[in-house]
Parts: structure tokens; sequence; C-alpha cells
């Protein structure tokens, strides 16, 4: 088991630039989410997919899209990047079954924005 | 909305001596309460957690206690080694049942050896 993949590692963008970072899960999880990490600020959510088929805003959506390809995967698209942007994008996944609200988190993506 | 405020921002210990990091939540139906642990370079990890019909739970060198009643909850570590030097975060569920977690704004503990 691979848990919780992410690509790619490490990203340059200039600013009104468009990228994809993907996310895939093999542990058959029904949830998963994507978090921003800012300095002093913890995790903070941007988007989550409580199941196939269906997605919600989290706390800071702006200027963010996402797609739950199937079960599996879950992206995130910035459609045209900000400095503000510039941040370290988590995914994470959970079975939310029953009492299994345990996230597994994905290395991070680490996104700079010119 | 639910918020979590976690405290201190920075601790630093000596080897060997414990250390505690506090979590208060503001919503009373939170009912799961995970601590994560970030080493450098890497995603969280989960290292403990606690449901709201249990006040203490142990796990070797850690614990976690909860007061429902004073909406806070405590990570305490025992016999600090320098690899417990990590970013610790607390989170707190929503009662929305999806899944959802808020966290706090993490502790940087350092372990002087």
């Amino acid at each position: 088991n691979a848990g919780v993949t992410q690509t790619p590692k490490f990203q340059v963008l200039k600013t009104g630039q468009s990228m994809t970072l993907q996310c895939a899960q093999d542990m058959n999880h029904n949830s998963m989410y994507w978090y921003r990490q800012d300095p002093g600020m913890g995790l903070r959510l941007i988007y989550y997919s409580a199941s196939e088929g269906t997605t919600d805003k989290g706390e800071v959506p702006n200027g963010y899209n996402v797609s739950r390809l199937n079960k599996r995967e879950f992206s995130l698209r910035l459609e045209s990047a900000a400095p503000s942007q510039t941040s370290v994008y988590f995914c994470a996944s959970s079975a939310r079954q029953g009492s299994q609200e345990t996230q597994y988190f994905g290395p991070g993506t680490r996104l700079l924005v010119l | 909305g639910e918020n979590v405020e976690q405290h201190p921002s920075t601790l630093s210990v000596q080897e060997g001596d414990s250390a505690v990091i506090k979590c208060t939540y503001s919503d009373s139906a939170s009912n799961y309460f995970p601590w994560y642990k970030q080493e450098l370079g890497k995603g969280p990890q989960l290292i403990i957690d606690i449901r709201s019909n249990v006040g203490e739970k142990k796990d070797q060198r850690i614990a976690v206690t909860l007061n429902k009643t004073a909406k806070h909850f405590s990570l305490h570590i025992t016999e600090t080694q320098p690899e417990d030097s990590a970013v610790y975060f607390c989170a707190a569920s929503t009662p929305s049942n999806t899944g959802k977690l808020i966290f706090g704004q993490g502790t940087t503990l350092q372990v002087k050896p």
C-alpha cells in the first residue's frame, strides 16, 4: 500500500499560469480532502469530497477548483495562479465509516508562485 | 463555525523532560480529537486520538486528556527524546458527518539533547 500519493512534489509557476495537483489513495477510502499549510496558520481546508461524485467547499476555496475523478483520485486545479497561493498543499483521505474519521495525509506539494 | 486554538506555538524542552500542548475547541458537538506529528518535509501523521466518551488515552510515552465541560484537550509527551522534535497539530471533528477536521495552528517542539 502506497497510502496517499501526490504529484508533483514541487512546482514553480508564474502569476497567471494554471496547473493541476494530483492526489490518489489506494486505501478504498470514501472521503478525500485538500488542505493548504502556511506558517502559523495550521492546515486550512480548501475543498473536500465526502464520497465519489460529490465535492464541497472548505474554509478557503477561492481561486481553486477540484475534481473527484473516481474513488481513488481527487485533483486540485489553480486556473490562474497568484502569489498568495504560494503554499504547501496536502491531500488526505479517510474511510469515514462509523467511527473511522482518521485522516491519512500525502507527502505534500510545495508550490511557489512568482 | 468550529474554531480550534492551540498553545504554545513553540516549545523547547531538555531531553528527558515532559512536554504538554493544549488545545481548546468551540463546538460542543465535536466528538473526535486527533493529534498529528509533522516532521520536516513530510505530511502530518496521526500519533494518537481520543473520542468524547473517553477522558484519557495513553500509548507508551504519549497521552491525551479531554475535558468536555471545558472544551479543551491536551497532549502529554513524557521522557522526551530528540526524535520527538517536530510540529504537532491538534484537530477537532465537525458535527457534519463529512469527516471534516478543524486544525489548530501547530506547535513546534524542540527537544534539546
